[in-house]
This record gives C-alpha cells, structure tokens and sequence, in this order.
C-alpha cells in the first residue's frame, strides 16, 4: 500500500542555519503531497502542498517541490528561526474521487537554538 | 470563518467508560476525516465521512468505535468501553469537495 517515510529526528539547529528534512514516498497513481506542521500543544497546520510531478509549493520561507523521478518531496528552508520550532509531518492522498485520505511520515521534530 | 472545532480539547475517561468527540467542520465543509495519533506512533486514518454517510472506515478498529456525520450537528467518534491503548490524539479535518483539509485542534484523550 502507499506509504511516507521522512527522516527521523530530532533535528537541532542555529538559527538562520539551512534546513532540509527528507521525505520520499510510495504510492499507485499520482498522490498530491503535503506538508504540515504541528507546533507544541497544537493541531496540523498545512503548511504547503503540490499536486504533480514538478510543482513546487511554498510558504513562510519553506519550499518543497514532487519530484516524481525520485519520488520524494523534501522540505528546506534557507533561514530557520527559532519559532519554527515544531514537528513537521510529510503526508500524500490519491487524487481519485472525494476519498483524499492522507498517509502520513512519523513526523520529524525540529529545534531551533537561538 | 471559524475553522474546524473540536471538543472537548482534553478528556479523561476510566477504562470502560464511553468516550465521545465532537468535530464541527468549516462552514461550507461538508467531508470530515478523523486520525488518530498515538504516542511515538504517527498519525493514522481512520474514518472518512460525508452528511449522513460513512464513505471509508477502513481505519476504524473492528470493534467499540463508531463514527456519524449527521443532518444537523458536528460529527462525533463513539468509544466504547475504554481502555489505556485508546489514550491519544484525535484529531478532526474538514474539507470542501475533494480538497485540502483543515485540522481542528485535536482532543486529547487519557484513559485512566
């Protein structure tokens, strides 16, 4: 069946250092792939997505782009700072029909030191 | 617009008691999905819902656990009969057709 496996962490970083959290996935079809994001205490948060082959999603500094030939959809930012800490799950649903059930990584924990 | 309400955020049950969740989708949502995320485990699917319809509960386990979407109302997931195993996360997200979701805050639930 489909499945997401991202690197596990924690992850501990300097602020402003460059950030890459690795995801890959397997699936059947074409997924759309995800990122969310959990800060402490909180709910999911989407933080970006892409839906085909090539796309490149983006938002608050953070890009990931599907890369269909790889099949992966890692997560950078250039410049982390101290309030992106958090744990960051990467997840992929089907595109066929309404069902868009996610499949989710284990989440990958991050912190930042000023 | 308010976003996906979930409550109640915290709930302790004893083992065998009955432990109920409320998710309020976004308005306009009319596609809810529950996960579970149990600790050190990731988040799993495991009940899709239309109004009045279960579509996938392919993620449901077999037994004690029941989910609705009705008419009127928020959707609710129903454990019955508690045990330690149940204590976790659950979390709700809403989405219009075939779109992305939108999580609720999740409620935390410890069973004694």
């Amino acid at each position: 069946g489909d499945s997401v496996t991202q690197m596990e962490g924690p992850v501990t970083l300097s602020e402003e250092a460059f950030l890459t959290i690795n995801c890959t996935y397997t699936a059947t079809g074409y997924p759309s792939l995800f990122w969310y994001v959990q800060y402490p205490g909180e709910g999911l948060q989407l933080l970006l997505k892409a839906t085909k082959a090539d796309d490149k999603g983006s938002n608050k500094g953070f890009e990931a782009t599907y890369r269909k030939e790889t099949t992966s959809f890692h997560l950078e930012k250039g410049s982390v700072q101290v309030s992106d800490s958090a744990v960051y799950f990467c997840a992929l649903s089907g595109n066929a029909g309404n069902n868009r059930k996610l499949i989710w990584g284990l989440g990958t924990s991050l912190a930042v030191n000023p | 617009n308010a976003g996906v309400m979930q409550n109640p955020r915290h709930l302790v049950r004893r083992r065998g008691q009955e432990a109920r969740l409320r998710c309020s989708p976004m308005k306009g949502h009319s596609h809810v999905y529950w996960y579970r995320q149990l600790p050190e485990e990731g988040l799993k699917f495991m009940v899709y819902l239309q109004k009045e319809n279960i579509i996938d509960e392919s993620g449901m386990p077999k037994e004690r656990f029941s989910a609705e979407f009705p008419k009127e109302g928020p959707s609710i997931l129903r454990i019955q009969q508690v045990v330690r195993g149940d204590s976790a996360a659950y979390f709700c997200a809403s989405s219009p057709q075939g779109d992305t979701q939108y999580f609720g805050p999740g409620t935390r639930l410890t069973v004694l």
